[in-house]
């Protein structure tokens, strides 16, 4: 079965890092990539970046000097950083599959000023 | 980037009765390989997103035959027939064909 599951902080200061983990089980990652997706409350998807299953990443160009995506394929886990934070990256932080057939629950996050 | 455009932004529907959500790209979505990579998904309210629809037209694992899509190039259509409560919620076009990858702004189905 496969699952998906995000997790971290759930409230994070202005100008300071969000760390979120998404931990996978019912596949490897070294066979299949992980997407990330946020949702400002009562908005829209937005696309942030992918690491494919071959270590790769690719990433939002509206994102991409502030974000980094990794991983611990040991561990069935990968990391989404992004540093900079503004209180209009409050948002839900879903990780996905990379053809989106499964998704987390999605973490809320909220940056305080 | 890709700009995907849905309409309506609402619309209410009897039970039964049967909707159509259209989707619309800037630019063409078929792929260098062949494929279409145009999705649609359901967020039921305070869930994740759900994949129904992959390339174009093919219904996801578990995906009633209630549910099809069609289209090409840079139009598509979602239909949806004998709606039933379980449809209700915020219906999104999503295109993968080109990075970063991009969605429509959500089309909302409420009972009428």
């Amino acid at each position: 079965q496969v699952q998906l599951k995000e997790s971290g902080p759930v409230l994070v200061q202005a100008s300071e890092t969000l760390s979120l983990t998404c931990t996978v089980s019912g596949f490897s990652l070294t066979n299949y990539g992980v997407i990330w997706v946020r949702q400002p409350p009562g908005k829209g998807l937005e696309w942030m970046g992918i690491i494919w299953r071959n270590g790769n990443t690719d990433y939002n160009s509206a994102l991409k000097s502030r974000l980094s995506i990794n991983r611990d394929t040991s561990k069935s886990q990968v990391f989404l950083k992004m540093n900079s934070l503004q209180t209009d990256d409050t948002a839900i932080y879903y990780c996905t599959s990379d053809r989106y057939h499964y998704w987390g629950q999605g973490v809320m996050v909220t940056v305080s000023s | 980037d890709v700009v995907m455009t849905q309409t309506p932004v609402s619309m209410s529907v009897s039970l039964g009765g049967q909707v159509s959500i259209s989707c619309r790209s800037s630019q063409s979505l078929v792929h260098n390989n062949g494929n279409t990579y145009l999705s649609w998904y359901i967020q039921k309210p305070s869930q994740s997103p759900q994949l129904l629809i992959y390339k174009v037209s093919n219904r996801f694992s578990g995906i009633s035959d209630r549910f099809s899509g069609s289209g090409s190039g840079t139009d598509f259509t979602l239909k949806i027939s004998r709606v039933e409560p379980d449809d209700l919620g915020v219906y999104y076009c999503g295109q993968g064909t080109q990075y970063p990858n991009t969605f429509g702004a959500g089309t909302k189905l409420e009972l009428k």
